[in-house]
């Protein structure tokens, strides 16, 4: 199993309408967690980062669910701007290290 | 401004051939990682330092080596470039392991 598994879609939603990702990750010692987006060949940058408690920036909401071991990215009012992949990440406390996903691919379309 | 900065950013060079791509923050970053993408595998991690000469294997070293006897610097060596090296490289720096990563604009490299 992949320490961190992202559907890799890709998904294709209209402009204005609610997508969400799901990440799943294996290690339970895992105690941070972001999402970051990346445009085709281009670095990825960090969209936000996961609170136990969930957080909300804007049209973003990224939740975690340590019980079942998943991370949940939500987007409402889909613009074509949001058009990317988005990598879910997961700290690895004992082995120090970063793990990404493979990503997720949204396409926005009018 | 606070950036990460790769050099060069693309390279076509032939197997064998030593290289080594720079990687500078100046934004007083402790922890430094190089990753490679490659197409259905992601972003993986080829080294990482916690600090000043501390560096540690990530999931993918195997054919590179990296330095860090500065806090701003941490370069790539690639002592013997081998074409299953050709990949997209990222260069990324952080307050820590917990906090959010900058990453450079990346460096694609070619061995042929």
């Amino acid at each position: 199993r992949k320490e961190v598994e992202q559907d890799p879609g890709p998904f294709n939603v209209p402009e204005g309408a609610t997508v969400a990702f799901n990440c799943t990750y294996s290690n339970s010692a895992s105690q941070s967690f972001f999402w970051y987006r990346q445009d085709c060949r281009k670095e990825p940058k960090l969209l936000m980062s996961v609170y136990s408690s969930g957080n909300e920036d804007g049209r973003f909401t990224a939740q975690l669910n340590r019980a079942s071991q998943y991370i949940s990215l939500l987007i409402r009012d889909s613009k074509l701007s949001d058009s990317a992949t988005y990598l879910c990440v997961a700290e690895t406390g004992t082995a120090s290290k970063l793990t990404f996903g493979t990503g997720t691919r949204l396409q926005v379309t009018l | 401004e606070a950036q990460v900065t790769q050099n060069p950013r693309y390279l076509i060079t032939v197997t064998g051939k030593k290289l080594t791509v720079t990687c500078s923050q100046n934004m007083n970053h402790e922890y430094m990682s190089w990753y490679r993408q490659d197409p259905g595998l992601g972003l993986r991690q080829i080294y990482y330092s916690m600090n000043v000469e501390v560096t540690d294997k990530g999931d993918v070293p195997e054919g590179y080596k990296v330095s860090r006897k500065e806090k701003r610097n941490f370069p790539l060596i690639l002592e013997s470039p081998s074409p299953n090296q050709t990949s997209l490289y990222f260069c990324a720096s952080g307050q820590g392991l917990k906090q959010p990563q900058h990453f450079g604009d990346g460096t694609r490299l070619s061995i042929l």
